[in-house]
C-alpha cells in the first residue's frame, strides 16, 4: 500500500511568488492535516481537514490557505511567499481526527524562497 | 495551551541505553506520542501512551507519569541508525488541533 505522497519533493520560489503544494492520504484515510518545520524545530500545526470541511487552524497568516478535495487529496496554497516560509511542509493523514490516533507522515517538500 | 519541553541534543555510545525526557504542560489531556525523524525524512510513529505507566515495544519503550507532566523515550542496546530527532507531541487542547510538538530531541550515537 502507498503511504502518504507530496509532491513537489523540493522547491525554490522567489519572494512575492505563490506556491501550491500537494499531498495524497493513505487510501481508506480521510483526515488530512499540513505542518510546517524550520530546522532545528518541531512540525508546526497548519491545518486541519476531515471529510472536505477545515477542522482545526493553527497561528498561521492568511497567507497560508488549504483544501481538501473529494478524493480526499489536499492542497496547501501559501502567498506572497517571505524568506521565513522556507521550510519543510510536512502532510499527515489519519484515518479520523480523533485524538489518539496514530498520524502518518509523508516525506515532505522542501520549500526555499529566495 | 500546550506546551512541551525536551533537551535539544544527546550523544550515546553504540550499544548503551539512553533516556529521552519530556515534560508537557497541557490544558486536559488525550495521550502523548513519541516520533522518529532522521533527518530530511518524515517523522514515523514509535509510541503512544494515555495510561500511567512504561509501555515495551521492542529496543524501545516509553513511560508516563500523567501527574507530574512527564514521559521518557527510552532507548536500548543503541545502533547507529538510532542516530535521529525524537520528537514527544500531544494533541491540542480545542480537540481540532491535531498535534503540538516538541521542539525535538536530536541523538547521536558515537562508536
Amino acid at each position: 500500500d502507498a503511504g502518504v505522497t507530496q509532491s513537489p519533493t523540493h522547491l525554490i520560489k522567489t519572494r512575492g511568488q505563490h506556491v501550491t503544494l500537494r499531498c495524497s492520504p493513505i487510501s481508506g484515510h480521510k483526515s488530512v492535516s499540513w505542518y510546517q518545520q524550520v530546522l532545528g524545530q518541531g512540525p508546526q500545526f497548519i491545518f486541519q481537514y476531515y471529510e472536505k470541511e477545515e477542522r482545526g487552524r493553527g497561528n498561521f497568516p492568511d497567507r497560508f490557505s488549504a483544501r481538501q478535495f473529494p478524493n480526499y487529496s489536499s492542497e496547501l496554497n501559501v502567498n506572497a511567499l517571505l524568506l521565513g516560509d522556507s521550510a519543510l511542509y510536512l502532510c499527515a493523514s489519519n484515518h479520523s481526527p480523533t485524538t489518539g490516533t496514530e498520524a502518518f507522515f509523508g516525506q515532505g517538500t522542501r520549500l526555499t524562497v529566495v | 495551551g500546550q506546551n512541551i519541553d525536551q533537551p535539544t541534543e544527546m550523544t550515546a555510545t553504540e550499544g548503551a541505553i539512553v533516556q529521552i525526557n519530556c515534560t508537557y504542560q497541557t490544558s486536559g489531556f488525550n495521550g502523548l506520542f513519541w516520533y522518529q525523524q532522521h533527518a530530511g525524512e518524515a517523522p514515523t510513529f514509535l509510541s503512544y501512551n494515555v495510561l500511567d505507566g512504561l509501555e515495551e515495544k521492542g529496543r524501545f519503550s516509553s513511560f508516563l507519569s500523567r501527574s507530574k507532566g512527564y514521559s521518557y523515550l527510552l532507548l536500548k542496546e543503541l545502533q547507529m541508525k538510532d542516530s535521529a530527532s525524537y520528537l514527544c507531541a500531544v494533541p491540542g487542547a480545542s480537540g481540532n488541533t491535531p498535534l503540538v510538538f516538541g521542539k525535538g530531541t536530536r541523538l547521536s550515537v558515537i562508536a
